[in-house]
């Protein structure tokens, strides 16, 4: 079975650029969740949706970020304008729905923002 | 202070040692408990949940401890393959917040031939 996927793996950018981050969560699953992992700041939350609905945005850093899920099998993750402070691995996880403690994590998408 | 809490380690350990970590959490309405592996540069997932009872799966065992809110993770006759980082992860099930897991910093272990 596909787990959560996510494009692309690696994206090397300059500042000011925009960036798209795609997820596609498992088939099924009702709750999508979006996470930042730095070294200083570990993984942190970002934004969740349950049936395509955003719940909690409050992780989201600034207005630069911005979450969107049209679809049961699609969300993006915008970052623009892309700044340094912005280079983390961002993380895509599903789980069934709010109320089932598993989330799956996607294999992540490296960003470099120079 | 930081909602869940870990000593970030490293802890290096031989091969066949028993090893434990801790982790603390601040809100008492945390409803759920587990620990997550995380590989370098790959992403985290389950390793167990965590029950008030204390759970057991081969050498991994878990405990909760409500009233001090405390969180443990014993691994016994470590092993190589043992070596990565842990997550200590909080789910506040039943509240505004339902549905959100925190994440601690995580514990790195390097189990040594």
């Amino acid at each position: 079975d596909a787990g959560v996927i996510q494009s692309p793996r690696h994206e090397v950018t300059e500042m000011g650029q925009e960036v798209t981050l795609r997820c596609k969560p498992i088939s099924g699953h009702n709750s999508l969740f979006w996470y930042r992992q730095t070294m200083m700041r570990g993984l942190e939350l970002l934004i969740y949706f349950n049936n395509n609905v955003p719940i909690d945005d409050s992780g989201m850093p600034e207005d630069r970020f911005s979450a969107k899920m049209p679809n049961a099998s699609f969300s993006t993750l915008k970052i623009q304008p892309s700044e340094p402070r912005d280079s983390a691995v961002y993380f895509c996880a599903s789980s069934l729905d709010l109320n089932t403690d598993t989330q799956y994590f996607g294999p992540g998408t490296r960003l470099t923002v120079l | 202070r930081k909602e869940v809490e870990q000593d970030p380690g490293p802890f290096n350990v031989p091969e066949g040692a028993t090893v434990a970590f801790n982790c603390t959490y601040s809100n008492s309405a945390s409803q759920s408990f587990f620990w997550y592996r995380q590989d370098c540069r790959k992403e985290p997932k389950l390793l167990m949940s965590v029950y008030s009872s204390g759970n057991e799966d081969g050498r991994f065992t878990a405990q909760l401890n409500r009233a001090s809110q405390y969180i443990s993770l014993l691994i016994r006759d470590s092993k190589l393959s043992d070596s990565a980082t842990y997550l200590c992860v909080v789910n506040m099930l039943g509240s505004s917040n339902t549905g959100k897991l925190i994440f601690g910093q995580g514990t790195t272990l390097q189990v040594k031939p």
